[in-house]
C-alpha cells in the first residue's frame, strides 16, 4: 500500500510569489492535514480537510489556503510569500477525521523563500 | 491555549539502556495523544496513538502511558538500539480541534 506522497519535494521561490504544494493521501483515507515545521516554531497545524471540506484550521493568516478534491488529493496554496514562510511543509492522511484516527505523514516539501 | 512541553530536549544513552521520554500538556480536555518519531529531513512516523479513555498503548519495545488528569504522557523505550536515534515528538489533539506538538526530544543511542 503506497504511503502519503508530496510534490514537489523541494522548492525555491522569491518573496511575493505564490506557491502550490500537492499531497496524495493513502488510498481510502479521507482526511488530509497540513503542517508547517520550522526550527523556531516547531510543528504547527495549518488545516484539515475531510471529504472536500475544511474541518479544522490552525492560527495562520489567510495567505495560507487549501482545498481537497473528490479523490482526496489535497493542495495547499501560499500567496504573497514571505521569508518567514521558508519551512518544511508536511501533510498527513488518516482514514477518518484526525480527531479519531492515526495519522500517516508524507516526506514533506521543503520550501525556501529568497 | 494548549501548551505541550517535552523533557528532556536531548538525551544520549548507550545501547541497551531503557529510557523514558516525557510529554506534558496544560489542558486536559483532549481527544487523544500521539507519539511520533522524525528522522533528519524526513516526515513523521506514527509510533503510538492513545485515546483519552485509554491509560497506555504498547507496540514492540515501546510503551506509552497517558495520565489525562495530570496532563502527562511518557514514552518508554526498552533495550534501546542505535536505530532508535531520532527526534521524538508528542502531539495532543484537543477538544477544540487543534493539534499541538511538543518541541521534541532528540535521542541519540550510542553503539
Amino acid at each position: 500500500k503506497a504511503g502519503v506522497t508530496q510534490t514537489p519535494r523541494y522548492l525555491i521561490k522569491t518573496r511575493g510569489q505564490q506557491v502550490t504544494l500537492s499531497c496524495s493521501p493513502i488510498s481510502g483515507h479521507r482526511s488530509v492535514s497540513w503542517y508547517q515545521q520550522t526550527p523556531g516554531q516547531g510543528l504547527q497545524f495549518l488545516f484539515e480537510y475531510f471529504s472536500e471540506t475544511q474541518r479544522n484550521k490552525g492560527n495562520f493568516p489567510g495567505r495560507f489556503s487549501g482545498r481537497q478534491f473528490s479523490n482526496s488529493r489535497s493542495e495547499m496554496n501560499v500567496s504573497t510569500l514571505e521569508l518567514g514562510d521558508s519551512a518544511l511543509y508536511l501533510c498527513a492522511s488518516s482514514r477518518d477525521s484526525w480527531g479519531d484516527d492515526e495519522q500517516y505523514f508524507g516526506p514533506g516539501t521543503r520550501l525556501t523563500v529568497t | 491555549k494548549q501548551e505541550v512541553t517535552q523533557i528532556p530536549a536531548a538525551l544520549s544513552v548507550p545501547e541497551g539502556e531503557n529510557l523514558v521520554l516525557n510529554c506534558s500538556f496544560t489542558d486536559s480536555a483532549i481527544y487523544n495523544l500521539q507519539w511520533f518519531r522524525q528522522d533528519p529531513g524526513k516526515g513523521l512516523t506514527s509510533l503510538l496513538l492513545i485515546q483519552s479513555s485509554q491509560r497506555e498503548q504498547t507496540s514492540g519495545r515501546l510503551n506509552a502511558s497517558l495520565d489525562k488528569s495530570s496532563g502527562r504522557s511518557t514514552l518508554y523505550i526498552a533495550a534501546s538500539q542505535p536505530g532508535d536515534s531520532a527526534t521524538y515528538l508528542c502531539a495532543v489533539n484537543g477538544e477544540d480541534n487543534d493539534m499541538r506538538f511538543g518541541a521534541g526530544t532528540r535521542l541519540t543511542v550510542k553503539p
